[in-house]
């Protein structure tokens, strides 16, 4: 099983300020994605990075994938308390089917 | 916007009762998935089903679990003999083939084993 770690486990920010937080892992990926969750939800997904080096927006957000596709980072700028939540990444297994997903980053943004 | 639901949203059950936990997956989505987060930890894979059997399943998935697809709308997940740390949030997901790879998950079912 892969092993996605990622970082840091928990952040709380003030409303305006930026965040990045971390997707790492020492196994190679074909694609990787981020979902958030919030509270009682399950995870919905927000973006899939499937090129080495590649960056995608969404909004104010902004996912890199490494260049050896072994790590992911996502950048929010000037967070809002709408911005809160858990934040995961996650990878196909070897298979292709499940989902192996980080513990995620615990993001609380303060008004 | 077509979502996939689960019900219960939470269920309390007594250790060795047998819980089937349900699923109605996005309609012309092929590919289903079972997964639980026990609280304070990660979101773990148990199942994948395609046509009709199952396609993957991780060490999790033990000779207490089982799912079916009774008919052409539900999905479920079966725990034979309930126990304590099957205490989890258990998420079901549907995917459609050639659709970007994007499972959509449900709001969850919060089992409670006590």
């Amino acid at each position: 099983t892969q092993l996605l770690e990622q970082s840091p486990q928990f952040l709380s920010i003030q409303e305006g300020e930026n965040l990045t937080v971390y997707c790492n892992s020492s196994s190679v990926f074909s694609s990787l994605q981020w979902y958030r969750q919030e509270p009682g939800e399950g995870p919905v997904l927000l973006v899939t990075v499937v090129t080495g080096g590649e960056v995608k927006k969404l909004k104010r957000l902004t996912f890199q994938f490494g260049d050896a596709r072994k790590d992911s980072s996502l950048h929010i700028t000037a967070a809002q308390p709408g911005d809160t939540g858990l934040y995961l990444c996650a990878a196909h297994s070897n298979s292709g089917y499940a989902l192996n997903f980080g513990k995620g980053t615990s993001l609380l943004v303060t008004p | 916007e077509p979502e996939v639901t689960q019900t219960p949203s939470h269920q309390v059950t007594q250790m060795g009762q047998e819980v089937i936990l349900r699923c109605v997956p996005i309609s012309n989505h092929l590919y289903f998935y079972w997964y639980r987060q026990i609280l304070g930890q990660k979101v773990e894979f148990l199942v994948s089903f395609y046509n009709n059997e199952i396609s993957e399943k991780s060490e999790i998935f033990d000779d207490q679990f089982s799912v079916e697809r009774p008919d052409g709308s539900n999905f479920t997940l079966k725990i034979r003999s309930t126990k304590l740390e099957d205490s989890a949030m258990y998420f079901c997901a549907s995917e459609l083939p050639l659709g970007g790879d994007i499972q959509y998950f449900g709001a969850g079912t919060r089992l409670s084993v006590l």
